[in-house]
């Protein structure tokens, strides 16, 4: 079965200090997709990364692929509260469906 | 265009019932997949059909089903429930089936089962 961790599970900071969130496997995954979640509302799509060791910037958000496409991470620069919310990262397995991490809970506090 | 509708958005059943969830896509997707999320197991994922057919399924009992309609809007049900089918059911359409393209969910069905 192949697993994704997400670490840390829960990260509270104050407004305007930077983070990284970390999505990590002993799989192998063809793709990999950042999703952000908000109470009350279903998972939307942040940005999808295919080759190993690619880097995708999304305004303040970095996104990177492990060389090996076995983990991936989440930079945010200067985080702000509208960034609260449900991190997931999910990895495409090549069986036709996807695998989620359990998430991580960001909370920017004013 | 309009998104994921997914109803209902909240229920409340007994252990031993049965439910039925249901979800219409983005109009033009055809691929239909449900997930099934909990504080404790995150997202876990239940099956996917396109074009009325189930293509893939996750590991869960088989008390859990689904089929897809000719206008891909999709149902799920979940019979004899247990406590543990309490969780935030979601629904996401998408375009293609795979490679793995942009997932769009619904806001889910919440359900208690009490």
């Amino acid at each position: 079965t192949q697993l994704l961790e997400q670490s840390p599970q829960f990260l509270s900071i104050q407004e305007g200090e930077n983070l990284t969130v970390y999505c990590n496997s002993s799989s192998v995954f063809s793709s990999l997709q950042w999703y952000r979640q908000e109470p009350g509302e279903g998972p939307v799509l942040l940005v999808t990364v295919v080759t190993g060791g690619e880097v995708k910037k999304l305004k303040r958000l970095t996104f990177q692929f492990g060389d090996a496409r076995k983990d991936s991470s989440l930079h945010i620069t200067a985080a702000q509260p509208g960034d609260t919310g449900l991190y997931l990262c999910a990895g495409d397995s090549g069986a036709q469906k996807l695998v989620f991490g359990q998430g991580t809970r960001l909370t920017i506090n004013p | 265009k309009a998104g994921v509708t997914q109803t209902p958005r909240y229920l409340i059943k007994t252990r031993g019932q049965q439910v039925t969830l249901s979800c219409s896509p983005i109009s033009g997707h055809r691929s239909v997949s449900w997930y099934q999320q909990t504080p404790g197991q995150g997202l876990q994922f239940l099956f996917e059909y396109f074009s009325e057919t189930q293509r893939n399924k996750g590991n869960f009992p088989g008390r859990f089903s689904g089929r897809q309609f000719s206008n891909s809007r999709s149902e799920m049900n979940v019979s004899t429930l247990e406590l543990g089918d309490s969780a935030l059911y979601l629904c996401a359409s998408s375009l293609s089936r795979w490679p793995t393209g942009e997932l769009f969910f619904g806001e889910g069905s919440r359900l208690t089962v009490l």
